[in-house]
């Protein structure tokens, strides 16, 4: 089973509805991120966290909310999807250490706002 | 100006030739790291490093931190190397990664 799991893997939704995409890691790592992809943009940080009680934005957070509901589990939502939130996004987990440790990527869910 | 650039954005190779890929930054950094990521979209790490050199396989990245400036080497390629290859540090003052737009390589049998 793979360590980094991110659901659904697809979603196509509508302007205006709220959104949740979900990930859940066995790798017991205490740092889970949010990204989104965008074509010729790169990956880009929506939010982080170090650990259960410690939630971060990044430089794209507008839009986006998230929970940590575990030390395994970290939830992004788009509380009233956009079109321009159309993209790839991605969770991924690492260990805590300075400097960064490796992080490992979840397979991405593809979203499409209409 | 972007912090991490990356050159060249796309890349075509012919099975066999030896493949560099460049990464260059502006921030004081703790650590680079190379990641590779499939056609299909996902991503995986390939190195993590603070200093000189690192092989595994094939491929071999080094660094020159007071050049702020490193490399990913691929030898021998294989079609099977074809993926969009995305360099990121890791800046002192950060928690967290800042990536490169990647490059995209190619290699043709």
């Amino acid at each position: 089973d793979a360590d980094v799991t991110q659901t659904p893997r697809n979603r196509i939704t509508k302007t205006g509805k709220r959104i949740m995409l979900e990930c859940s890691q066995t790798k017991g790592h205490d740092r889970m991120y949010w990204y989104r992809q965008d074509p010729g943009l790169g990956l880009r940080l929506i939010y982080y966290s170090f650990d259960v009680k410690d939630i971060n934005k990044g430089e794209i957070s507008d839009g986006y909310s998230v929970s940590r509901q575990a030390q395994a589990k970290f939830s992004l939502s788009l509380e009233s999807a956009i079109p321009n939130q159309t993209a790839l996004y991605f969770c991924a987990t690492s260990l805590a250490g300075h400097p960064q440790e490796t992080q490992y990527f979840g397979p991405g869910t593809r979203l499409l706002v209409l | 100006k972007n912090e991490v650039e990356q050159s060249p954005q796309n890349l075509t190779a012919q099975e066999g030739e030896f493949i560099t890929i460049n990464c260059s930054y502006s921030v004081g950094i703790s650590a680079l790291h190379w990641l590779q990521q499939h056609p299909g979209g996902g991503i995986v790490s390939l190195f993590m490093l603070s200093s000189g050199k690192k092989k595994h396989g094939r491929l071999i990245a080094t660094i020159n931190i007071q050049e702020k400036h490193s490399s990913l080497h691929i030898t021998a390629s294989h079609p099977r190397d074809s993926a969009v290859y995305i360099c990121a540090v890791d800046g002192r003052s950060q928690g967290n990664l800042i990536f490169g737009k990647g490059t995209k390589l190619s290699v043709k049998p």
